[in-house]
């Protein structure tokens, strides 16, 4: 069974740093591009991040352009989000979501559970 | 980047009836290569993930039940649901990927009647 599951979230004060994780199991990670997916509270999906499966080609939204850095481990089958200068927009509950084996974002087939990121003081 | 616009923002229908939701992408997601529309529909229940329906706008996702299509091509687009269950009452994104960033609708909130 496909599975991706996100941990790492929390209450963050606005300037601070957080890094999220996402375990996956079930399926060949190495081979999937990966994405992280954004849904404020009450509120759309917003697409935050896209990985290659080999790293080498990595694309960010604008929004979080510089202050936030996708990597992942292949050995650990892990998908990674590195946050920094975290504002109060950046509130919400972040998905990490499979994609398909091209060079560009495609459609996402299976998506973690979520972990909500708070940034408050 | 591609401004995705659905309709209605929600809808009620009743069970037994045909739900219709609108997308349209302010621009073209029709790939002259290939000949595929880069949209994906997905549906999302209250505290869970997104959940993909349907890709190459009309193609089901795996394990999706055929109450579900999508049709249209170029700017419009329709997510269908034929006989609307009591479990299809949820959110309905659609989604290009087109153009790097991917961007999503605003969501359709599909009520029972």
């Amino acid at each position: 069974e496909v599975q991706l599951v996100e941990s790492g979230g929390g209450l963050v004060q606005p300037g601070g740093s957080l890094r999220l994780s996402c375990a996956a199991s079930g399926f060949t990670f190495s081979t999937y591009n990966m994405n992280w997916v954004r849904q404020a509270p009450g509120k759309g999906l917003e697409w935050v991040s896209f990985i290659t499966g080999s790293s080498r080609t990595k694309y960010y939204a604008d929004s979080v352009k510089g202050r936030f850095t996708i990597s992942r481990d292949n050995a650990k089958n892990s998908l990674y989000l590195q946050m920094n200068s975290l504002r109060a927009e950046d509130t919400a509950v972040y998905y990490c979501a499979r994609d398909q084996k091209w060079e560009l974002p495609h459609y996402l087939d299976c998506w973690g559970q979520g972990t909500l990121v708070t940034v408050s003081s | 980047d591609i401004v995705m616009t659905q309709s209605p923002d929600s809808l009620a229908v009743s069970l037994g009836e045909r739900a219709t939701i609108n997308c349209k992408s302010s621009q073209s997601v029709l790939h002259s290569s290939n000949n595929k529309n880069y949209l994906a529909w997905y549906q999302q229940k209250p505290g869970q993930p997104p959940k993909l329906l349907i890709y190459w706008a009309s193609t089901r996702e795996s394990g999706v039940p055929d109450r579900f299509s999508g049709s249209g091509s170029g700017t419009d687009f329709t997510l269908t649901i034929s006989s609307l269950q009591a479990e299809d009452a949820a959110l309905y994104y659609c989604q290009q990927y087109y153009i790097t960033p991917p961007t999503f609708g605003q969501g359709t909130k599909v009520e029972i009647k």
